[in-house]
């Protein structure tokens, strides 16, 4: 089935643990995308890449990094979780960088204790 | 700085109309979105608006004033799957997608 999957689905993890968070398309999508969603607050964007081999950052990009090795894969990585990383993260995937529609993964909900 | 409105929650019968407003401010403008997410699952595209009109698919129709900064959702013959988050998101100069925090909308049978 075409589409975003995130791995894992939940995770509680003890601050200053270190955590990656999957993800996979399968789309041939070239742009991906991270957010995290809080409630009350719009999704905001933590990492972006527009093609395979580049990345940038969004708004809140601090505490998060990211690589983006072939098409397919987009993996986001906390190096040291604290509680304020507690939320949901979602992977995002378009067709191209620009004016897109965006597919979701099913999300990844992270709980930094 | 760049913001979106939307009303946090509305309710809603099942079987009338309901209008869900977004306005903008954003350094320019590429496109307005609209995605319905339902509790604890995925955004989901539901309409995509960049000149002004309404733009009309099924039960849901989505309208844009750019010179307003404004757009709507409109839902009709509202169904209790209908019971979801409406997120606006508007595309800058940028080409970033500006997010609202969403609008709850409850169906009530």
């Amino acid at each position: 089935i075409a589409g975003i999957t995130q791995a894992p689905t939940s995770q509680i993890l003890a601050a200053g643990r270190r955590m990656t968070l999957r993800c996979t398309q399968d789309m041939r999508h070239n742009a991906m995308y991270w957010y995290r969603q809080d409630l009350g607050l719009g999704l905001r964007l933590i990492h972006y890449s527009n093609t395979a081999g580049t990345t940038g950052k969004g708004e809140v990009p601090d505490g998060y990094s990211v690589s983006r090795a072939n098409t397919d894969d987009f993996p986001l990585t906390l190096a040291s979780a604290v509680p304020s990383q507690t939320s949901v993260y979602f992977c995002a995937s378009s067709l191209s960088a620009g004016a897109n529609v965006l597919t979701f993964g099913a999300g990844s909900r992270l709980t930094v204790l | 700085g760049q913001n979106i409105d939307q009303p946090t929650e509305m309710t809603a019968t099942e079987g009338a109309i309901v209008q869900i407003n977004c306005t903008y401010q954003t350094s320019g403008f590429n496109g307005l979105f609209w995605y319905q997410q339902h509790a604890g699952e995925a955004p989901t595209f539901l309409s995509y608006n960049v000149l002004d009109g309404l733009e009309e698919k099924g039960r849901f129709s989505s309208f844009l004033s750019r010179s307003k900064g404004y757009s709507y959702l409109l839902l009709k013959e509202l169904q209790m799957k209908d019971s979801a988050s409406y997120l606006c998101a508007v595309t800058d100069s940028n080409y970033q997608l500006i997010w609202g925090a969403g609008t709850k909308l409850i169906i009530k049978p």
